[in-house]
């Protein structure tokens, strides 16, 4: 069974940092892609950052680009987000997410994780 | 960036009956787009990929149409359980989504 669980979420004071993680399993990790989505409260979905799969490329939305750095273990099956200069914007629960091929950066997700929520807050 | 505008932003819709939701994309994007529905407190979940192939396991009731710039959701004969947020997603990058569609049951 395909798993995906983030963790590392929490209330951080603006300009902090923080490291989110997603444990993968059930899943050859090293062969796909993998995204992180985000989701401000009662908002909708916002792509985030991706990464292929040895790590080699990576791209991010324009709104995190020089703050957020996405890489991945293969080894542990882990995929990681470290965000700093963190904002308020930035509040929201972060979901990583597999997609159906993985291969394929463009093709849809077919697992999420069940989210971790970042509160950006003094 | 390709900007995805769904419509209506909210539905209110008696069992049984016909939901249709539309995404119209800034530019082409081919069949490009996928469907997926959000219930409250839960992660998305795909139901239509590249325009109108359904995702394993989601009910025959669902089904998408179009291509290019302008496309389908449709609910058959809606179930209480289909209460939800319905989001288009388009995967050239930067991914892009729209801005979701709230179906309630009356």
């Amino acid at each position: 069974e395909v798993q995906l669980v983030e963790s590392g979420g929490g209330l951080v004071q603006p300009g902090g940092s923080l490291r989110l993680s997603c444990a993968a399993s059930g899943f050859t990790f090293s062969y796909y892609w993998m995204h992180w989505v985000r989701q401000a409260p009662g908002k909708g979905l916002v792509w985030v950052s991706h990464i292929n799969n040895d790590g080699s490329t990576t791209n991010y939305a324009d709104s995190v680009k020089g703050r957020f750095t996405i890489s991945r273990d293969n080894a542990k099956n882990t995929l990681y987000l470290q965000m700093n200069s963190l904002r308020a914007e930035d509040t929201a629960v972060y979901y990583c997410a597999r997609p159906t091929a993985s291969w394929d950066s463009s093709s849809p997700v077919d697992y999420w994780g069940q989210g971790t929520l970042v509160t950006v807050s003094s | 960036e390709i900007v995805l505008t769904q419509s209506p932003d909210f539905q209110s819709v008696t069992p049984k009956e016909k939901v249709t939701i539309t995404c119209r994309a800034s530019q082409s994007i081919g069949s490009s787009l996928h469907w997926y529905q959000q219930k409250p407190d839960q992660s998305p979940k795909l139901l239509i990929k590249y325009a109108s192939q359904s995702f394993s396991g989601v009910p025959s009731r669902f089904s998408g149409s179009g291509s290019g710039t302008d496309f389908t959701l449709t609910i058959n004969s809606l179930e209480a359980e289909d209460a939800a947020t319905y989001y288009c997603h388009q995967s050239s990058s930067p991914w892009t989504f729209g801005q979701g569609t709230k179906v309630e049951i009356k």
